[in-house]
């Protein structure tokens, strides 16, 4: 969905680096998510934020931090990163109380 | 811990027939039952979702079955095509604050429709 856009769209990078992944908005929501995809595990939720000042764990936020610079974005970090988070990312965004999730193009991550 | 069991993993059908994908939960505070598909490249989207008050929910070839007592729910591909083919995900929330929690997904299923 062109509305989510997720940037870099493939990073290389080594292991031990800090690195960022951006996602901006223009759908408007005020709901955004990060998710990790891995072949055969599904997708599963890192962080999400509610608003700018609303930011909660999820299931697998152990080596993520993540901020919320502005409603429409929201940005995914990986401090010193490791051969084990190299996966696919995806963020995501929704409004209000509606469940309906609008997903991004993903990033490509692989760490050596 | 996996909330989600979702199977087959892998599916290979017909052209115009049958496609059927199962899922079943554990957490009973879930009450929100998307179905997503996924393209090569591409992001997940939102395929058909139902909340349990209702047993089943159609749009057009795709349908939801959902047995609250077994908490199991079903997606079933009527007239299956080829550009069915993708990898489909079935999910759960619960109704937390306002209802958008982050959603749990089952592990995907990668449909094939063959010609």
């Amino acid at each position: 969905d062109a509305d989510v856009t997720q940037t870099p769209r493939n990073r290389i990078t080594k292991t031990g680096k800090r690195i960022m992944l951006e996602c901006s908005q223009t759908k408007g929501h005020d709901r955004m998510y990060w998710y990790r995809q891995d072949p055969g595990l599904g997708l599963r939720l890192i962080y999400y934020s509610f608003d700018v000042k609303d930011i909660n764990k999820g299931e697998i936020s152990d080596g993520y931090s993540v901020s919320r610079q502005a409603q429409a974005k929201f940005s995914l970090s990986l401090e010193s990163a490791i051969p084990n988070q190299t996966a696919l990312y995806f963020c995501a965004t929704s409004q209000g109380s509606k469940n309906i999730q609008y997903f991004g193009a993903g990033t490509r991550l692989s760490v050596l | 811990q996996q909330q989600v069991k979702q199977s087959p993993q892998s599916l290979i059908v017909q052209k115009g027939g049958i496609s059927i994908i199962n899922c079943a939960y554990e957490n009973t505070a879930f009450d929100y039952f998307p179905w997503y598909q996924q393209f090569p490249g591409k992001g997940p989207a939102l395929l058909i979702a139902i909340r349990p008050d209702v047993s089943e929910k159609k749009e057009g070839r795709f349908t939801i079955s959902f047995n609250k007592s077994a908490k199991q729910f079903s997606l079933h591909i009527m007239d299956s095509q080829p550009g069915d083919s993708a990898t489909y995900f079935c999910a759960a929330s619960a109704g937390g604050r306002g209802g958008a929690d982050g959603l749990t997904f089952g592990k995907g299923t990668h449909l094939i429709i063959q010609p």
